[in-house]
């Protein structure tokens, strides 16, 4: 039973262009989303998180939204950088609880 | 401020063995929960320390274990070492200001059984 799911396997974004990250969830307790970047053998890098109070937060390139009634949450990369290229992993836990549930992961490529 | 640190990065095992597996916590940093990595099963959640106690657990088998010291560096073991234990496992650090706490991530411990 796969709580937190990345449908996309991978997705390739022309350098400047938006990239936009796709996550779905089915367990309505989840109130915390974080987003983190990962490359190979190295631990993920936390990005951007949102409570399930907002519908949106930013932090300079990176826009999480979150739509609660759909339980699905995107990231946005705006504008997209060679530097972006990695697989990024979208997270949910519940407040109080310090248990991340992951989903798969999506690999970003960002072509010049 | 130094990050999350593991030691070691990389451990080769062969089958029944056991091993060790440390984690220093970012300072000031009290929860410290572990993770594994595969290629099939992706990130999973293995268990979690705050004040020495642990608070949560993953559905993992009892040859994993874990402890937490007062200073909040934490060790996991593995006993009776399996093939399929090979993988990438990850510890994380929080503050727990809040309920709404991030984790940060350290490099990873990469352990291959033979």
């Amino acid at each position: 039973d796969q709580q937190v799911k990345q449908n996309s396997p991978s997705l390739s974004v022309q350098e400047g262009r938006i990239s936009i990250l796709n996550c779905d969830y089915t367990n309505s307790m989840f109130d915390y989303f974080l987003w983190y970047k990962k490359y190979p053998a190295e631990g993920p890098t936390f990005l951007i998180s949102i409570s399930s109070i907002k519908d949106k937060n930013e932090d300079g390139r990176f826009t999480v939204f979150l739509n609660k009634s759909a339980k699905h949450l995107s990231l946005h990369i705006v504008p997209s950088q060679p530097g972006d290229s990695a697989v990024y992993f979208c997270a949910a836990s519940v407040q109080g609880a310090q248990k991340l549930v992951f989903g798969q992961g999506t690999r970003l490529t960002i072509n010049p | 401020k130094a990050g999350v640190t593991q030691t070691p990065r990389y451990l080769i095992k062969t089958r029944g063995q056991q091993v060790t597996l440390s984690c220093s916590p970012i300072s000031g940093h009290r929860s410290v929960s572990w993770y594994q990595q595969t290629p099939g099963q992706g990130l999973q959640f293995l268990f979690e320390y705050f004040s020495e106690t642990q608070r949560n657990k993953g559905n993992f088998p009892g040859r994993f274990s874990g402890r937490q010291f007062s200073n909040s560096r934490s060790e996991m073991n593995v006993s009776t070492l399996e093939l399929g234990d090979s993988a990438l496992y990850l510890c994380a650090s929080s503050l727990l200001t809040s309920g709404l706490d991030t984790q940060y991530f350290g490099p990873g411990t990469r352990l291959t059984v033979l």
